[in-house]
């Protein structure tokens, strides 16, 4: 079975501070792709960043940056420099190269505070 | 680029009625879309892939008779659910994947809040 687990349910860091959450996976599959979205009050539902399983480059998108370990199967997301506007939860999910569905975790809700 | 919009954003109706919900790519062409459930504080749970032109493919435990989707072209699938219970509430989010998007990416619309009395 192919699963995603988010072992923090709740995070909460001051504003400015940085924040890593973290994610593993399961799959027998070679070829994926990684995602982390933001959901946050308005409930819409926003990529934050994205991994393709072969490249071994870590992400980065401006203050958000993943590590990825492949052998390890785990995919933590950094924020760096956390904003107010951060407080969302936040789902990593997967999807096997070939298929449609995307798996998600649980989801971590972030709480940045002034 | 890349939008996705629901209709209607919020609808209350009553117990046993049917109600539907909309879900269209507004700029691109969407061969597959996807239909999640999602209750308060939890993650997406997906009820069903729609490919445009064929019949959805539920998820396990998603009752079809009850959750009809319907993708009649590439820019449009519907969510009816039909005799609505107080058990139907929940927040609806549908999701649109590009035609041979190698990125496997989903592109999310603003969801449905769907509150049955």
């Amino acid at each position: 079975a192919q699963t995603v687990t988010q072992s923090q349910p709740e995070m909460s860091v001051q504003e400015a501070e940085t924040v890593t959450l973290s994610c593993t996976y399961d799959t027998s599959e070679s070829n994926y792709y990684l995602f982390w979205y933001k959901q946050p009050p308005s409930r819409q539902m926003i990529l934050v960043i994205r991994q393709e399983a072969y490249k071994q480059q870590n992400a980065t998108e401006n203050r958000f940056s993943v590590n990825f370990q492949k052998a390890a199967k785990s995919f933590s997301l950094k924020i760096s420099d956390s904003q107010l506007g951060d407080t969302a939860m936040y789902f990593c999910a997967f999807t096997p190269g070939g298929a449609q569905k995307l798996v998600f975790g649980q989801g971590t809700r972030l709480t940045i505070n002034p | 680029g890349a939008v996705v919009s629901q209709h209607p954003s919020w609808v209350i109706c009553k117990s046993g009625t049917s109600v539907k919900i909309e879900c269209r790519s507004l700029d691109f062409q969407a061969t597959t879309m996807f239909w999640y459930r999602q209750f308060p504080k939890q993650s997406l749970m997906l009820m069903a892939t729609s490919n445009e032109g064929s019949k959805a493919t539920y998820e396990q435990g998603v009752e079809k008779d009850k959750f009809l989707i319907n993708h009649a072209s590439l820019t449009l699938s519907t969510l009816t659910v039909t005799s609505a219970h107080p058990e139907d509430s929940s927040f609806y989010i549908c999701s649109a994947r590009v035609y041979r998007d190698r990125g496997n990416e989903q592109y999310f619309g603003p969801g449905t809040r769907l509150t049955v009395t």
